[in-house]
């Protein structure tokens, strides 16, 4: 079976850094997905790891441990316009197995 | 170049009817998932169909099915609908990006069973 779990909810101040944990436990792997979903909207794609290591993109970083299980999604120079849902999607051939889904609020 | 396409946006059915649902991906793209995004579940992946033939099935009940046509279109079709049913229905389609197995998500259709 899939096993993700991420945070359901985390809350920042504009401009601050906010980490987003993911924990996997599935039965194949290849590659984990990190995707945007504001409110009523369909998810955008953010950043995608295969290999170990961290992959920057502006302000977003996601980092990647295969052997751990684990990865992260940074926010950087937090904007309110990042208030949104952060989904965690480990791909395992043709099919997305997708996190809770991490409820971020950025404040004033 | 257009992006993933879905039919209807909303729909509002009531227990016992069934109903079809359309996605158009993006042109090029062969390959169509289909996933159920509701409050309590979040997103669950339904099938995923390539070149008209499913190559995997998530873990929903017989009265969901798809198909894939020629063209690439798909559609999904729900029997016998249930209350629990009423969820948005995501599809999302893949290939020619940069990112392998990237999809890009159409804007879904809120069904609704009353």
């Amino acid at each position: 079976g899939q096993n993700i779990d991420q945070p359901t909810e985390m809350t920042a101040t504009e401009g601050a850094i906010v980490q987003i944990n993911c924990t996997y436990q599935t039965s194949g792997f290849n590659g984990l997905f990190w995707y945007q979903q504001h409110a009523g909207e369909a998810p955008t794609f953010l950043s995608y790891n295969v290999l170990d290591g961290l992959e920057e993109k502006g302000r977003f970083s996601s980092f990647l441990s295969r052997s751990k299980g684990y990865s992260y999604l940074l926010l950087k120079e937090l904007q309110m316009k990042d208030s949104a849902s952060y989904l965690c999607a480990v791909n395992d051939d043709y099919k997305l197995s997708f996190g809770a889904g991490t409820t971020v609020t950025v404040r004033a | 170049k257009a992006g993933v396409t879905q039919t209807p946006r909303y729909l509002i059915k009531t227990r016992g009817q069934q109903v079809t649902l359309s996605c158009s991906p993006i042109s090029g793209h062969r390959s169509v998932s289909w996933y159920q995004q509701t409050p309590g579940q979040g997103l669950q992946f339904l099938f995923e169909y390539f070149s008209e033939t499913q190559r995997n099935k998530g873990n929903f009940p017989g009265r969901f099915s798809g198909r894939q046509f020629s063209n690439s279109r798909s559609e999904m079709n729900v029997s016998t609908l249930e209350l629990g049913d009423s969820a948005l229905y995501l599809c999302a389609s893949t290939g020619g990006g940069a990112v392998y197995n990237e999809q890009f998500f159409g804007p879904g259709t809120r069904l609704t069973v009353l």
